[in-house]
């Protein structure tokens, strides 16, 4: 079974601070996604990241896909209260038979205070 | 605009009702899910879809059963609902493999008393 790891479970910084977010695991995905879940909503994706070492950006998130695709991480940059949320990793099994369905991570509560 | 629609945000049940939630989404993915979240445990597949007719047991689907009659539709129905039943139920839908993403409704939260 393929699982993946987030940390911090928890992050509550003030408004400017810089953070990142990781994602691990011990297999080996196709590719990984990164979501966002407001309260009260559903989880919204951001990103996808596919080829090991990519790196992608979105305005002040910054993405990173693993060299061996094990992991991921998201550094926000700056951050601001509208960054508040769940994040949630969730990545695409690399082995058949999975039926396309992702593996989600437990996610990271970001709390950014103004 | 592309979307996930889930026919209630918020429910109240009492223990032992059925409860039926609802799924629909327009745009013609042929993959559905349904899912729990709690707090700490994240989310948890309880059933999924891949095709009209067809389900597949999640993690967990005990005390839960699923219909999928139309492409766009999937329902989640609580035969015997419980308190432990109480949860936020999010409902998915994706292109086969899950490459392009979920598209994810805003959720329902069920509270059984």
């Amino acid at each position: 079974t393929q699982l993946l790891e987030q940390s911090p479970q928890f992050l509550s910084i003030q408004e400017g601070e810089n953070l990142t977010v990781y994602c691990n695991s011990s297999s080996v995905f196709s590719s990984l996604q990164w979501y966002r879940q407001e309260p009260g909503e559903g989880p919204v994706l951001l990103v996808t990241v596919v080829t090991g070492g990519e790196v992608k950006k979105l305005k002040r998130l910054t993405f990173q896909f693993g060299d061996a695709r094990k992991d991921s991480s998201l550094h926000i940059t700056a951050a601001q209260p509208g960054d508040t949320g769940l994040y949630l990793c969730a990545g695409v099994p690399n082995y058949g038979g999975s039926q396309g369905n992702l593996i989600f991570g437990k996610g990271t509560k970001l709390s950014v205070k103004p | 605009d592309v979307k996930v629609t889930q026919s209630s945000r918020y429910l109240v049940k009492r223990t032992g009702e059925k409860v039926f939630l609802e799924c629909v989404q327009d745009m013609d993915h042929e993959n559905m899910f349904w899912y729990r979240q709690d707090p700490g445990l994240g989310l948890r597949l309880i059933y999924f879809s891949y095709d009209v007719k067809m389900k597949e047991k999640g993690d967990i689907p005990e005390g839960y059963s699923v219909s999928r009659e139309k492409k766009e539709r999937f329902s989640l129905i609580l035969e015997s609902a419980s308190t432990n039943q109480t949860s936020m139920y999010l409902c998915a839908s994706s292109f086969p493999g899950g490459y392009y993403g979920y598209t994810f409704g805003s959720g329902t939260r069920l509270t059984v008393v």
